[in-house]
């Protein structure tokens, strides 16, 4: 059974830091790996999306890598703002490549 | 695009209770699917639907639960009867093709007392 875990929980960082959250899944056998954002009592946004055979994805201040063998992904924010604060969700899906199976969240705060 | 739509937007019923979730895709997206959002859980796929036919309903937590796709923009969550522990947020989602990116209402928040 596909498990993800995301490290820290939380976060709190001045304005201007670069940050990176992490994400670890257990089974390599995923379709694709995406990341999503979540601001309190909203749905999710989706932030990127990284095809099993990807290694990086960008767009603006976000950078998601994948190592589909280690069974590990890293986002990255460069340069954060006070409106990056929201919880970050990780997902990897298998099972026909529509289950999504997500991790807790990391929760971010920057601080101005 | 209106982006999903979800309705209600909150919920309170009384236990025992039948409750109706509704969901609208996004226009020409082929997979829909619900997910369910809670502090102890987390976000938890129910069941999925492509083509308006489900796939996988493994997610479903049990014969209260049930869920159908008329046509290709609207379906509905049905939890009857229900129970305290079925209070949560539950999200409708969508997507166009395989594998492809979900994109995801602003949810249902449920309360059951």
């Amino acid at each position: 059974k596909q498990e993800v875990t995301q490290i820290p929980a939380a976060l709190s960082v001045p304005e201007g830091e670069n940050l990176v959250l992490n994400c670890s899944f257990t089974d390599s056998a995923i379709y694709n790996l995406q990341w999503f954002r979540q601001d309190p009592g909203k749905g999710l946004t989706s932030l990127l999306l990284i095809q099993s055979s990807q290694r990086e994805q960008t767009s603006g201040r976000l950078n998601a890598s994948l190592d589909k063998s280690s069974g590990r992904s890293t986002l990255y924010i460069a340069a954060s703002q006070p409106g990056d604060s929201a919880t970050y969700l990780c997902a990897v899906s298998g099972g026909g490549g529509n289950k999504l199976v997500f991790g807790a969240g990391t929760i971010l705060r920057v601080k101005s | 695009d209106a982006g999903v739509i979800q309705s209600p937007r909150h919920e309170v019923t009384e236990m025992g209770q039948e409750v109706t979730l509704r969901c609208k895709p996004i226009s020409g997206h082929d997979y829909l699917f619900w997910y369910r959002q809670t502090m102890m859980r987390g976000l938890e796929l129910l069941i999925y639907f492509n083509n308006n036919v489900p796939i996988d309903d493994s997610g479903m937590p049990e014969d209260r639960f049930s869920a159908k796709m008329p046509n290709a923009s609207f379906s509905t969550l049905k939890i009857q009867p229900s129970e305290p522990r079925d209070s949560a947020v539950y999200f409708c989602a969508s997507s166009q093709g395989n594998q492809e990116t979900q994109y995801f209402g602003p949810g249902t928040r449920l309360l059951v007392l």
